[in-house]
């Protein structure tokens, strides 16, 4: 019965890979995240997603893409990944796009790049 | 099950009041527990605690755990209509492999009105 799940819940891989993360969401909501959580346990949003319209975070990579293959679904494909790549990723989705719309959050992918 | 339940859901005060935030989890190997406070894009990462008893505080805020009655409180003091927010709690416990997981409640949605 889970609202927001992600899978894998971990991934370790080698630097230059491509990998994805899948998010899906069963709560029928109209927009989804990306967040990466940094070291100091802060949320960067990455993307932000609706049927209508895609937001980037301008920081992000363009080797980091979302694909929305319904509204249930928001995966993360990442090409070519780094080091630095290595980090918690967390998928989240709200009933609306806006600020204080209660987000529910997925329970993490924790991926590490050697 | 929830694992981080967090109340009320919602709540409206008037400027100048102070309201207390509950967070109450359930988890096997607990690490430390996070507030956020989300208002616009990304959640805005307010506090980690670690320890029971001891309060941290930022300016108005300030939160304190129980690791033995398993919960924390968020208190905002003479509240201010930008502390309009929800405000989430995530508790991070160990989940193996020498790594672990982030869970969030559903978040407190304060909204504070002149």
């Amino acid at each position: 019965d889970t609202a927001v799940s992600q899978t894998p819940k971990y991934l370790v891989t080698q630097m230059g890979n491509d990998k994805s993360i899948k998010c899906e969401q069963n709560l029928g909501h109209d927009t989804m995240y990306w967040y990466k959580q940094d070291s100091k346990k802060f949320l960067k949003i990455m993307f932000s997603y609706n049927n209508k319209e895609l937001i980037i975070n301008e920081t992000v990579p363009n080797r980091f893409s979302p694909k929305s293959p319904d509204k249930a679904h928001l995966n993360l494909h990442i090409n070519s990944l780094e080091l630095g790549d290595s980090a918690v990723y967390f998928c989240a989705s709200s009933q609306f796009a806006g600020g204080r719309e209660t987000q529910y959050f997925g329970p993490g992918t924790r991926l590490l790049v050697l | 099950e929830d694992k981080v339940v967090q109340s009320p859901l919602s709540l409206v005060v008037h400027e100048g009041d102070t309201v207390t935030l509950n967070c109450s989890y359930e988890v096997t190997n607990f690490r430390s527990l996070l507030w956020y406070k989300q208002e616009k894009k990304a959640p805005t990462f307010l506090f980690m605690l670690t320890s029971s008893g001891i309060e941290k505080k930022s300016g108005r805020l300030s939160s304190i755990l129980d690791k033995k009655e398993l919960f924390s409180i968020l208190n905002i003091t003479a509240t201010q209509t930008g502390d309009s927010a929800v405000y989430l709690c995530a508790v991070e416990d160990y989940s193996g492999a020498g790594s672990y997981q982030l869970t969030f409640g559903k978040g407190t949605k304060l909204s504070v009105i002149p």
